[in-house]
């Protein structure tokens, strides 16, 4: 199994243009997020999805976009970049099951710079 | 809501010297506990878990103990090594479908 991948590794955009930032993964996983890291403020959620066809909001989804088609996939869209959204973003999954303790899941990251 | 609490970071330890950061949690019902390691330029992995109360979760010679009385689940080491430099993440969840996780402690270890 791949597990969790992310692409691109490392993006430099202008402020004001648009990308997608892949994420897939291959274990079946009805769960997935997405996460940005900054200096102090430790992990914040930006959106997550229990199942195909399924998103919310996290705690910090304003300027971002996602949709989940298939299991497998979960792209996070920026709409309009800016430089407060210059960051390390991570994608994760983890299993529904029972009892709640099932552990995520993490990928290797993308690291957005915008100018 | 629920939330975790971390010591703050750097921890700055010499070689074989023993470990230990602390974490404590708010939780409501009966959380599961984990300790997260990220290693520079990675992302999160598992390191230990436990799902309840007076559990002990132990991996790569660390060690953590669900203390429900206490409401902590700190992390130690009895002997650290160079390649333990990374930053802990303590983290919970509950019935709901996203972690909770603490801001993270950044440990470095010289030799």
């Amino acid at each position: 199994n791949a597990g969790v991948t992310q692409t691109p590794k490392f993006q430099v955009l202008k402020t004001g243009q648009s990308m997608t930032l892949q994420c897939a993964q291959d274990m079946n996983h009805e769960y997935m997020s997405w996460y940005r890291q900054d200096p102090g403020m430790g992990l914040r959620l930006i959106h997550y999805s229990v199942g195909a066809g399924i998103t919310d909001q996290g705690e910090v989804p304003n300027g971002y976009n996602v949709s989940r088609s298939t299991t497998e996939d979960f792209p996070l869209r920026l709409l309009s970049a800016a430089p407060s959204q210059t960051s390390v973003y991570f994608c994760a999954s983890s299993y529904s099951g029972a009892g709640g303790n099932n552990e995520q899941f993490f990928g290797p990251g993308t690291r957005l710079t915008v100018l | 809501g629920d939330s975790v609490t971390q010591m703050e970071g750097p921890v700055t330890l010499s070689e074989e010297a023993f470990l230990t950061i602390n974490c404590t949690y708010t939780a409501t019902g009966y959380p599961s506990l984990f300790w997260y390691v990220q290693y520079p330029g990675e992302g999160l992995q598992l390191l230990l878990k436990a799902t309840k109360a007076d559990d002990k979760g132990s991996n790569k010679g660390f060690e953590a103990t669900y203390r429900k009385e206490t409401t902590s689940f700190h992390l130690e080491k009895g002997s650290v090594q160079v390649s333990d430099s990374a930053v802990y993440f303590c983290a919970l969840k509950t019935g709901s479908y996203i972690p909770t996780f603490g801001r993270g402690t950044s440990l470095i270890v010289h030799p």
